[in-house]
Order: structure tokens, then C-alpha cells, then sequence
């Protein structure tokens, strides 16, 4: 069974940093390509950042780009978020999921984490 | 502002069928990208329902089904049941090299 838990939110004062980690098992982690996405209070569901398979290639949400860096440790089956110079609008439930890509035409997240609460006040 | 335009609710009664619209343009469900739906139950993250436009993963019911159309894309929902009563959002790929997906509907069972 696949299983995605996230864990490293918490509150954290603006311009602070987090970590987020997210440990996978019930799947070969080092095949797949990884997401988080991003939920804030009451609002829709943001796309945050990307990592292919074995953390060569990274992709960023405009957002979040030059603060935020996804990284993996296939051999712990763990992805990460390093979050700095954090910021309100940045308060958000963190969902890790995975890359359900089957063809050039064809992206989408085949599973999901249940999502650690990152609030960002003073 | 979402890249993808879904309508904020819909609402029905047990045993009709609702539908949900997806909206997107030229440079994503336009340009040929597939649309996918995801189901967020109340306090749980979202589960993926329907991929590649119209297919559904093992366990979902057929009562969902899913099309695209040109730049749209419509999610049904037939033999409503009151725990289907959740949040829904299509999702598409952008050409700007990112997914997006819609604002998200919350389907409400009268």
C-alpha cells in the first residue's frame, strides 16, 4: 500500500524557516517523480514544487521560487521542502504527493499525503 | 486567481446527477493537455477520482465519470449519495511548465 506521510509543520515567525520531510513506503520512491502542493485556510489547491527521480532536475512555483528547495534522499525514501524567508501568505497545509505522469499529455498526482499545517504569524 | 475556472458550488439531491465544470484555454486543456478530478473530503486531503480525462482509478464508482471537450472539461456525478457531499477540483498541465488546476466546487447533497 502506498502511504506518503508528511511531517515538520508547525508555527514559525515571518521570515523564519521549516522543513517539511515526507516519508514514503508501499513503492519504489527512487522511480517516481514528487510533488508538494500547497492548501490554504478555506482556498484551493496550489501546485509548489517538483523533483524527478533521482534529484537532478527541481521545478518551482513562481511563488515560492529563490525560498523554497525541494530536495530527496532516495536511500531514507524521503522528500523534503526547506522553507526560508517565510511569509503570511505561505500559511498553508503542505501536501506531498506523487507524479502520476503516464504520457507527454498525461500529468497528475496519483497519490497523496494526509498534509502538515505551516503557519507563518508573529 | 485560478488557472482553471470551476464553478464555486453545485448541489443536488440523493439519486440525481450533478455535473461540474473545468474551464481552462489555449495554453493547457487547449493545447491538448489531459484533465484530471480529485475528491477532497471534509478535513482529509484530496484522493485522485478520475485521470486522463475519463478514467478511474481502481475503487472509484462508476457513478463518476469525467469528458473534455476543445478548452473544457465537465465531471459527472450520477446516483448522488450524501457522501459524495465534498470539495472538487480538476487539475490540467499549463504550458508554462506547471500544473494547475482549478478554484474547486463543493458539491453540496440537499
Amino acid at each position: 500500500e502506498v502511504q506518503l506521510v508528511e511531517s515538520g509543520g508547525g508555527l514559525v515567525q515571518p521570515g523564519g524557516s521549516l522543513r517539511l520531510s515526507c516519508a514514503a513506503s508501499g513503492f519504489t520512491f527512487s522511480s517516481y517523480w514528487m510533488h508538494w502542493v500547497r492548501q490554504a485556510p478555506g482556498k484551493g489547491l496550489v501546485w509548489v514544487s517538483r523533483i524527478n527521480s533521482d534529484g537532478s532536475s527541481t521545478s518551482y512555483a513562481d511563488s515560492v521560487k529563490g525560498r523554497f528547495t525541494i530536495s530527496r534522499d532516495n536511500a531514507k525514501n524521503t522528500l523534503y521542502l526547506q522553507m526560508n524567508s517565510l511569509r503570511a501568505e505561505d500559511t498553508a497545509v503542505y501536501y506531498c504527493a506523487r507524479d502520476g505522469a503516464t504520457t507527454v499529455t498525461t500529468f497528475y498526482f496519483d497519490y497523496w499525503g494526509q498534509g502538515t499545517l505551516v503557519t507563518v504569524s508573529s | 486567481q485560478s488557472v482553471l475556472t470551476q464553478p464555486p458550488s453545485v448541489s443536488g439531491a440523493p439519486g440525481q446527477r450533478v455535473t461540474i465544470s473545468c474551464t481552462g484555454s489555449s495554453s493547457n486543456i487547449g493545447a491538448g493537455y489531459d484533465v484530471h478530478w480529485y475528491q477532497q473530503l471534509p478535513g482529509t486531503a484530496p484522493k485522485l477520482l478520475i485521470y486522463g480525462n475519463s478514467n478511474r482509478p481502481s475503487g472509484v464508482p462508476d457513478r463518476f465519470s469525467g469528458s473534455k471537450s476543445g478548452t473544457s472539461a465537465s465531471l459527472a456525478i450520477t446516483g448522488l449519495q450524501a457522501e459524495d457531499e465534498a470539495d472538487y477540483y480538476c487539475q490540467s498541465y499549463d504550458s508554462s511548465l506547471r500544473r494547475v488546476f482549478g478554484g474547486g466546487t463543493k458539491l453540496t447533497v440537499l
